[in-house]
């Protein structure tokens, strides 16, 4: 079971800005990095953001993290057909000694 | 280029052994720390295990903690996952990720295990 709580859904149409919540606690993403994923349909996850607010080289600036007390947030600027996909954050959980992933978000183009 | 290959997935019974195998090419795997996650069908991901850079710390998932067991080869370039008294829940698609959330982040294609009752 996820400790980290994302909402179900989200959408937009192109261009739009969407913003994914990822709820935690003290023991998770309040005093530790949060990072996030990406999953197309059928492929395996990439990494978005890292230690919060951080891109791995070739993502798009469109995306970007931030965080505050025990809830993080990724937000997705100038939304594009090819953003339509689940995302998923995660975070080092010191209480169970392993990470724990948000329960996702399917993010729809309409 | 770094590669991550999967294998060791099928069908086993409830209470079956089985043991994965995670190629590494492109990079040395005893220089990162390297995890097992995992998603059931439909499903959401699930970090399973990880094992650091010199070998000798290990962190398992409770819902997986003494009955899986994460190692590697160093010889072979090659990281494992033993799974012993699988229950159907057990049942997922397994990626190997290299440097998992860190900036050379890489995920294999996934090995797919399911367990029948």
């Amino acid at each position: 079971q996820s400790v980290l709580t994302q909402p179900p859904s989200a959408s937009g149409t192109p261009g739009q800005r969407v913003t994914i919540s990822c709820s935690g606690s003290s023991s998770n993403i309040e005093n530790d990095y949060v990072y996030w994923y990406q999953q197309l349909p059928g492929t395996a996850p990439k990494l978005l953001v890292y230690k919060d607010n951080q891109r791995p080289s070739g993502v798009p600036d469109r995306f970007s993290g931030s965080k505050s007390g025990a809830s993080a947030s990724l937000a997705i600027s100038g939304l594009r057909s090819e953003d339509e996909a689940d995302y998923y954050c995660v975070g080092w959980d010191g209480s169970l000694s392993g990470y724990v992933f948000g329960t996702g978000t399917k993010v729809t183009v309409l | 280029e770094v590669q991550l290959v999967e294998s060791g997935g099928g069908l086993v019974q409830a209470g079956g052994s089985l043991r994965l195998s995670c190629e590494a090419s492109g990079f040395t795997l005893s220089r990162n720390w390297m995890h097992w996650v995992r998603q059931a069908p439909g499903k959401g991901l699930v970090w399973v295990s990880r094992i650091n850079i010199d070998g000798r710390t290990v962190n398992h998932a409770d819902s997986v903690k003494g009955r899986f067991t994460i190692s590697r080869d160093t010889a072979r370039n090659t990281l494992y996952l033993q799974m012993n008294s699988l229950r159907v829940e057990d049942t997922a698609l397994y990626f190997c990720v290299r440097d998992f959330g860190g900036p050379s982040d890489d995920w294999g294609q996934g090995t797919l295990v399911i367990v029948s009752s």
